[in-house]
């Protein structure tokens, strides 16, 4: 069975753009959550979304934004980019409806540079 | 509340010993403890997992021991090995509300001597 597939796999933009990343789950998965990984502040969780609705947002900014489709495959934008977007963005997986055993599986990440 | 706190930092563990990593949390809402290992350039790779209804889940040389009235939970590597060499991040959820999604410890950086 495939994993999770993130793409594109590398992203470079500059200031004040936007940037779209997409993510398509192991099949069968219907929950996708997005996270951000940064050396200073970690994984952190971005949103959540289940049979095409956002179940649970993390803290940040409204620049950010995601959305599932019928297929449960899903993308994040990112909107007037900053220098702090810089990080490798997560997409991960899991079967069911998210419950507290949220066995997740992640993909291996869009690594976004912002200049 | 949401936190999980990890420790060590780092670790440097020579090839055939014991790596433990501990992680700590503080929401009781939480139920479901995952580990998870990464690799560089590569996304975090599901290890091993334990519920509170249980103190100690082995698979092979992988333990994650659970102290609930604590609120701590540790990863036992045993026989560790080079290709072992990773960063482990500890990590928690719940099952409703803010403590749905997963939270992550800072991770540490094993690295595992030949």
């Amino acid at each position: 069975k495939a994993g999770v597939t993130q793409t594109p796999r590398y992203l470079i933009k500059t200031r004040g753009q936007q940037v779209t990343l997409s993510c398509s789950p192991i099949s069968g998965h219907r929950s996708v959550s997005w996270y951000q990984q940064t050396p200073g502040q970690g994984l952190q969780f971005l949103f959540e979304y289940f049979s095409e609705t956002q179940r649970n947002k993390g803290n940040f900014p409204g620049r950010f934004s995601g959305r599932q489709f019928s297929n449960s495959r899903s993308e994040m934008n990112v909107s007037t980019l900053e220098l702090g977007d810089s990080a490798l963005y997560l997409c991960a997986s899991s079967l069911t409806a998210p419950s507290s055993y949220n066995e997740q599986f992640f993909g291996p990440g869009t690594r976004l540079t912002v200049l | 509340q949401q936190q999980v706190k990890q420790s060590p930092q780092s670790l440097i563990v020579q090839k055939g010993g014991i790596s433990i990593i501990n992680c700590a949390y503080e929401n009781t809402a939480f139920d479901y403890f995952p580990w998870y290992q990464q690799f560089p350039g590569k996304g975090p790779a599901l290890l091993i997992a334990i519920r509170p209804d249980v103190s100690e889940k082995k698979e092979g040389r992988f333990t994650i021991s659970f102290n609930k009235s604590a609120k701590q939970f540790s990863l036992h590597i045993m026989d560790s090995q080079p290709g072992d060499s990773a960063t482990y991040f500890c990590a928690a959820s719940g099952a409703s509300g803010s403590a749905r999604q997963l939270t992550f410890g800072s991770g540490t950086q094993l690295t595992v001597l030949p």
